[in-house]
């Protein structure tokens, strides 16, 4: 089955660095996108950005780019989302999911098809 | 950047009854890479509907999804106690991918 499982509940600091993961299993982790999205609890859904595995390609939405750094590590198998200093406006749930693809080149694109279940980062000082 | 604009922010609906969501784009949506999610509490989005229409695994023929170009629509039709959710559009054939701001369907 294929499956996203991301790191538990993070309670921090403003100024704190905070890295937090999400690690895949039950398909080739190497050659399919993973997407960060954020989520201000009762808001919408905001994209952060995605990493491809195999060769590290990154793509960020401006909004976060420079604020945060998403990476991978193919030998875990696990995504990585990671902040040098919090604020207290980054306290929200943070999704990773999977793009989901109909072709070997993921040419056919088919939306976020694996989810994981969420982590929440509160940060208060 | 393209904005997704949900109409409307919330349905009061009946067991049995159809719903029909809407989202329009400001801008035309690249290869129709244009995304429906269901969101429960305390639950992660699940994928409904990709490529605007097609529906994504395990999905039940009661969504239907419908549109191109600027204007999406999502169809629920007889309408069963687990649908009442919050639904959210979603274009993902340009950078930055953008959602629009959900549609809560309830009792």
């Amino acid at each position: 089955e294929e499956d996203l499982v991301q790191s538990g509940t993070e309670v921090k600091k403003p100024g704190e660095s905070l890295t937090i993961s999400c690690k895949a299993s039950g398909y080739n982790f190497n050659t399919y996108w993973i997407a960060w999205v954020r989520q201000v609890p009762g808001k919408g859904l905001e994209w952060m950005g995605m990493i491809y595995p195999s060769g590290s390609d990154t793509l960020y939405s401006p909004s976060f780019r420079g604020r945060v750094t998403i990476s991978a590590d193919r030998s875990l198998t696990t995504a990585f989302l990671q902040w040098s200093s919090l604020q207290a406006s980054d306290t929200a749930i943070y999704f990773c999911a999977r793009l989901g693809c109909g072709d070997a080149s993921c040419l056919e694109r088919r939306g976020l098809d694996v989810w994981g279940q969420g982590t929440a980062v509160i940060v208060s000082s | 950047e393209i904005v997704l604009t949900q109409s409307p922010g919330s349905l009061s609906l009946s067991p049995g009854q159809s719903a029909t969501l809407s989202c329009r784009a400001s801008q035309g949506i690249v290869h129709n890479y244009f995304a429906w999610y269901q969101q429960k509490p305390g639950q992660p989005p699940r994928l409904l509907i990709y490529g605007a229409s097609t529906r994504a695994t395990g999905i039940p023929d009661r969504f239907t999804g419908s549109g191109s170009g600027t204007d999406f629509a999502l169809t629920i039709s007889r309408l069963e106690p687990q649908d009442f959710a919050v639904y959210f559009c979603q274009q993902y054939g340009s950078s930055p991918w953008t959602f629009g701001q959900g549609t809560t369907v309830e009792i």
